[in-house]
């Protein structure tokens, strides 16, 4: 059973727009929530991540908004750049700090120059 | 500095071969991963080190075989692979602690194709 899900296989966004990513999860027990980026042929690369103690952290274009009670978070990048096409995943840990991410089935996102 | 180096990069095996997939990190992480990822999925847990012991086997298979030397390198030794097993292998390292909120780096991936 899938706890994190991305349930949009993909986005298009015009370049100098917002690109908002959504991850819902089922989890409670999560509490630390992470994005990472990925090219194909390589690694997932860290974005940003939040704790369920904040419901919202930014760095730099990326913005990551958290909602506990609706199990929701989101990742926006403003203004999008074609360079930040790459498939985009979501990642949550548990409290029982067994240091497991668990993760969405990931968007790819596509910007539009 | 962030880094996971995994070698190699690519790796083709046959069903009746031996191989070993690396890894190495001098971020002073004490927990390091394995995870697979097959095309269009998301990776997947196969093993988690902390402080060079064996804390978690996501019910892996025997012909995956992990080992810790030391803090540092992480190695998946390889065996009798089956042409499904053929994946993106990724290793990753987070920082000391067991306490959930240790962001996890990863390497590029040793792709794998087992023939």
């Amino acid at each position: 059973d899938q706890q994190v899900k991305q349930n949009s296989p993909s986005l298009s966004v015009q370049e100098g727009r917002i690109s908002i990513l959504n991850c819902d999860y089922t989890n409670s027990m999560f509490d630390y929530f992470l994005w990472y980026k990925k090219y194909p042929a390589e690694g997932p690369t860290f974005l940003i991540s939040i704790s369920s103690i904040k419901d919202k952290n930014e760095d730099g274009r990326f913005t990551v908004f958290l909602n506990k009670s609706a199990k929701h978070l989101s990742l926006h990048i403003v203004p999008s750049q074609p360079g930040d096409s790459a498939v985009y995943f979501c990642a949550a840990s548990a409290v029982d700090g067994a240091n497991n991410l668990f993760f969405g089935t990931g968007t790819r996102l596509t910007v539009i120059p | 500095d962030t880094e996971v180096t995994q070698t190699p990069k690519h790796l083709v095996m046959g069903m009746t071969n031996k191989k070993s997939l690396k890894c190495e990190q001098h971020m002073g992480h004490r927990a390091m991963y394995w995870y697979k990822q097959k095309a269009k999925k998301p990776p997947e847990l196969m093993f988690v080190y902390s402080y060079e012991k064996l804390s978690i086997n996501e019910s892996v298979p025997s012909r995956f075989s992990p080992e810790c030397p030391n803090s540092s390198l992480l190695n998946l030794h390889l065996h009798a692979l089956q042409p499904e097993d053929s994946a993106l292998y990724l290793c990753a390292s987070s920082p000391p602690g067991q306490v959930s909120g240790n962001t996890i780096y990863f390497g590029e991936g040793s792709w794998l194709t087992v023939v």
